[in-house]
Protein backbone atom coordinates (compact mmCIF):
# COMPACT_ATOMS: atom_id res chain seq x y z
CA UNK A 1 0.00 0.00 0.00
CA UNK A 2 1.08 3.95 0.14
CA UNK A 3 2.78 4.65 2.46
CA UNK A 4 3.80 8.51 3.88
CA UNK A 5 6.92 9.52 5.99
CA UNK A 6 6.81 11.94 8.54
CA UNK A 7 10.46 13.60 9.83
CA UNK A 8 11.24 14.39 12.67
CA UNK A 9 8.88 12.03 14.87
CA UNK A 10 8.82 13.80 17.72
CA UNK A 11 10.75 17.69 18.86
CA UNK A 12 11.64 19.44 21.12
CA UNK A 13 12.39 23.76 20.69
CA UNK A 14 12.29 26.21 22.50
CA UNK A 15 10.04 29.13 22.50
CA UNK A 16 10.89 31.78 19.12
CA UNK A 17 12.89 28.93 17.83
CA UNK A 18 11.79 27.80 14.22
CA UNK A 19 11.04 23.70 13.51
CA UNK A 20 10.92 22.01 9.91
CA UNK A 21 8.61 19.35 9.84
CA UNK A 22 9.01 16.85 6.46
CA UNK A 23 6.33 14.85 4.56
CA UNK A 24 7.06 12.28 2.03
CA UNK A 25 5.06 9.94 -0.14
CA UNK A 26 7.67 6.88 -0.04
CA UNK A 27 6.20 4.85 -3.15
CA UNK A 28 3.87 7.27 -5.52
CA UNK A 29 3.83 10.86 -6.34
CA UNK A 30 1.48 13.09 -4.31
CA UNK A 31 0.00 16.30 -6.31
CA UNK A 32 -1.28 17.14 -3.06
CA UNK A 33 -0.60 16.91 0.33
CA UNK A 34 -2.51 18.34 3.41
CA UNK A 35 -1.35 18.93 6.95
CA UNK A 36 -3.57 18.73 9.99
CA UNK A 37 -3.28 19.46 13.83
CA UNK A 38 -4.26 17.70 16.92
CA UNK A 39 -4.49 18.93 20.03
CA UNK A 40 -4.78 16.45 23.13
CA UNK A 41 -7.99 14.81 23.33
CA UNK A 42 -9.12 16.66 20.20
CA UNK A 43 -9.60 15.42 16.44
CA UNK A 44 -7.62 16.24 13.71
CA UNK A 45 -8.31 19.48 12.16
CA UNK A 46 -6.98 20.57 8.64
CA UNK A 47 -4.85 23.40 8.46
CA UNK A 48 -3.59 23.56 5.15
CA UNK A 49 -4.12 21.60 1.67
CA UNK A 50 -0.38 21.71 -0.07
CA UNK A 51 -0.13 21.65 -4.28
CA UNK A 52 2.86 20.74 -5.82
CA UNK A 53 4.39 24.25 -7.63
CA UNK A 54 2.00 26.26 -6.25
CA UNK A 55 1.28 28.15 -2.79
CA UNK A 56 -1.04 26.22 0.45
CA UNK A 57 -4.60 26.60 0.82
CA UNK A 58 -5.29 27.79 4.34
CA UNK A 59 -8.24 26.81 6.71
CA UNK A 60 -9.79 29.81 8.16
CA UNK A 61 -7.70 30.72 11.11
CA UNK A 62 -4.41 29.36 10.34
CA UNK A 63 -1.18 31.68 10.03
CA UNK A 64 0.50 31.26 6.93
CA UNK A 65 3.35 33.31 8.00
CA UNK A 66 3.63 31.19 11.05
CA UNK A 67 3.20 27.81 9.38
CA UNK A 68 5.09 28.05 5.91
CA UNK A 69 4.62 24.74 4.09
CA UNK A 70 6.70 24.26 0.46
CA UNK A 71 5.56 21.28 -1.88
CA UNK A 72 8.53 21.34 -3.91
CA UNK A 73 8.39 18.00 -5.64
CA UNK A 74 5.95 15.39 -5.92
CA UNK A 75 6.80 13.76 -3.53
CA UNK A 76 8.13 16.04 -0.54
CA UNK A 77 6.16 18.81 1.32
CA UNK A 78 7.53 20.68 4.55
CA UNK A 79 5.75 22.76 6.99
CA UNK A 80 7.95 25.34 9.05
CA UNK A 81 6.36 26.42 12.57
CA UNK A 82 7.90 29.67 12.86
CA UNK A 83 9.04 31.54 16.05
CA UNK A 84 7.16 28.67 17.56
CA UNK A 85 5.95 29.15 20.94
CA UNK A 86 4.33 27.02 24.25
CA UNK A 87 0.81 27.01 22.40
CA UNK A 88 2.03 25.85 19.26
CA UNK A 89 2.72 22.57 21.22
CA UNK A 90 0.95 19.78 18.98
CA UNK A 91 0.74 16.60 17.28
CA UNK A 92 1.00 17.30 13.49
CA UNK A 93 -0.05 15.18 11.06
CA UNK A 94 0.39 14.85 7.15
CA UNK A 95 -1.50 13.37 4.54
CA UNK A 96 -0.87 12.56 0.40
CA UNK A 97 -3.29 12.40 -1.85
CA UNK A 98 -3.32 9.53 -4.27
CA UNK A 99 -5.42 10.59 -7.46
CA UNK A 100 -6.49 8.12 -10.04
CA UNK A 101 -9.17 5.52 -10.29
CA UNK A 102 -8.31 4.69 -6.08
CA UNK A 103 -8.41 8.20 -5.03
CA UNK A 104 -7.75 8.50 -1.40
CA UNK A 105 -5.67 10.07 1.38
CA UNK A 106 -2.40 8.13 2.77
CA UNK A 107 -2.03 9.56 6.39
CA UNK A 108 1.79 10.13 7.98
CA UNK A 109 2.68 8.85 11.78
CA UNK A 110 2.47 12.00 12.91
CA UNK A 111 5.16 14.60 14.55
CA UNK A 112 4.51 15.37 18.14
CA UNK A 113 6.26 19.17 18.87
CA UNK A 114 6.81 20.25 22.11
CA UNK A 115 7.95 23.90 22.58
CA UNK A 116 9.58 25.03 25.92
CA UNK B 1 -19.28 22.24 4.47
CA UNK B 2 -18.76 18.69 5.75
CA UNK B 3 -19.61 17.82 9.05
CA UNK B 4 -18.86 14.33 10.64
CA UNK B 5 -20.08 13.50 14.31
CA UNK B 6 -19.37 10.45 16.19
CA UNK B 7 -21.25 8.96 18.61
CA UNK B 8 -20.59 7.65 22.01
CA UNK B 9 -17.89 9.75 22.84
CA UNK B 10 -16.87 7.40 25.43
CA UNK B 11 -17.28 3.83 25.76
CA UNK B 12 -16.40 1.36 28.42
CA UNK B 13 -17.39 -2.54 27.90
CA UNK B 14 -16.35 -5.83 29.65
CA UNK B 15 -13.88 -7.72 27.83
CA UNK B 16 -15.82 -10.08 25.42
CA UNK B 17 -18.53 -7.83 24.38
CA UNK B 18 -19.44 -7.17 20.70
CA UNK B 19 -19.86 -3.54 20.42
CA UNK B 20 -20.78 -0.69 17.51
CA UNK B 21 -19.55 2.94 16.98
CA UNK B 22 -21.46 5.35 14.85
CA UNK B 23 -20.13 7.68 12.45
CA UNK B 24 -22.58 9.87 10.66
CA UNK B 25 -21.65 13.00 7.73
CA UNK B 26 -23.90 15.71 6.12
CA UNK B 27 -22.63 15.65 2.68
CA UNK B 28 -23.46 12.32 1.65
CA UNK B 29 -21.24 12.94 -1.51
CA UNK B 30 -18.48 11.39 -0.62
CA UNK B 31 -15.55 9.26 -2.37
CA UNK B 32 -14.75 6.95 0.58
CA UNK B 33 -15.03 6.84 4.10
CA UNK B 34 -11.71 5.23 6.52
CA UNK B 35 -11.94 4.42 9.81
CA UNK B 36 -8.84 4.71 12.06
CA UNK B 37 -7.36 3.72 15.63
CA UNK B 38 -5.63 6.06 17.38
CA UNK B 39 -3.27 4.94 20.59
CA UNK B 40 -2.35 7.81 23.49
CA UNK B 41 -0.08 9.55 21.79
CA UNK B 42 0.71 8.31 18.78
CA UNK B 43 -0.20 8.06 14.84
CA UNK B 44 -3.40 7.21 13.02
CA UNK B 45 -3.63 3.24 11.66
CA UNK B 46 -5.81 2.67 9.41
CA UNK B 47 -8.07 -0.12 10.02
CA UNK B 48 -10.91 -0.30 7.27
CA UNK B 49 -11.59 1.91 4.14
CA UNK B 50 -14.77 1.75 2.15
CA UNK B 51 -15.04 3.19 -0.98
CA UNK B 52 -18.24 5.12 -1.85
CA UNK B 53 -19.72 1.95 -4.28
CA UNK B 54 -19.21 -0.57 -1.17
CA UNK B 55 -21.41 -1.49 1.68
CA UNK B 56 -18.88 -2.91 4.02
CA UNK B 57 -15.28 -4.11 4.68
CA UNK B 58 -14.31 -6.55 6.94
CA UNK B 59 -10.64 -7.32 8.53
CA UNK B 60 -10.62 -9.63 11.10
CA UNK B 61 -12.98 -8.99 13.90
CA UNK B 62 -13.98 -5.73 12.50
CA UNK B 63 -16.45 -5.16 10.18
CA UNK B 64 -17.28 -1.29 8.78
CA UNK B 65 -20.56 -0.53 6.87
CA UNK B 66 -21.61 2.60 4.79
CA UNK B 67 -24.58 3.52 4.31
CA UNK B 68 -24.19 6.68 2.03
CA UNK B 69 -27.76 7.53 1.23
CA UNK B 70 -28.73 8.09 5.25
CA UNK B 71 -24.62 9.67 6.15
CA UNK B 72 -23.73 6.70 8.48
CA UNK B 73 -21.36 4.20 8.73
CA UNK B 74 -20.82 1.81 11.58
CA UNK B 75 -17.46 -0.18 12.65
CA UNK B 76 -18.23 -2.88 14.76
CA UNK B 77 -16.20 -5.34 16.70
CA UNK B 78 -16.72 -8.65 17.72
CA UNK B 79 -14.82 -9.99 20.96
CA UNK B 80 -13.24 -6.91 22.13
CA UNK B 81 -9.80 -7.11 23.96
CA UNK B 82 -8.18 -4.91 26.53
CA UNK B 83 -5.68 -4.49 23.17
CA UNK B 84 -8.73 -2.87 21.19
CA UNK B 85 -8.80 0.16 23.34
CA UNK B 86 -8.15 3.18 21.92
CA UNK B 87 -9.76 5.80 20.13
CA UNK B 88 -11.47 5.41 17.04
CA UNK B 89 -11.47 8.24 14.07
CA UNK B 90 -13.83 7.95 11.16
CA UNK B 91 -12.80 10.48 8.17
CA UNK B 92 -14.92 11.18 4.95
CA UNK B 93 -12.98 12.23 2.09
CA UNK B 94 -14.86 14.10 -0.29
CA UNK B 95 -13.19 14.45 -4.21
CA UNK B 96 -15.24 18.04 -4.81
CA UNK B 97 -13.29 19.29 -1.65
CA UNK B 98 -10.53 17.08 -2.30
CA UNK B 99 -9.44 16.78 1.60
CA UNK B 100 -11.03 14.52 4.37
CA UNK B 101 -12.98 15.76 7.68
CA UNK B 102 -12.83 13.92 10.40
CA UNK B 103 -15.23 13.06 13.26
CA UNK B 104 -14.06 13.77 17.31
CA UNK B 105 -13.99 10.06 17.56
CA UNK B 106 -15.23 7.55 19.93
CA UNK B 107 -12.61 6.47 23.38
CA UNK B 108 -13.00 3.01 23.62
CA UNK B 109 -12.10 0.98 26.72
CA UNK B 110 -12.25 -2.76 27.04
CA UNK B 111 -11.88 -4.05 30.90
CA UNK B 112 -10.53 -7.04 31.52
Amino acid sequence: GAVVSQHPSWVICKSGTSVKIECRSLDFQATTMFWYRQFPKQSLMLMATSNEGSKATYEQGVEKDKFLINHASLTLSTLTVTSAHPEDSSFYICSARLGGPKDTQYFGPGTRLTVL
Amino acid sequence: KQEVTQIPAALSVPEGENLVLNCSFTDSAIYNLQWFRQDPGKGLTSLLLIQSSQREQTSGRLNASLDKSSGRSTLYIAASQPGDSATYLCAVYNTNAGKSTFGDGTTLTVKP
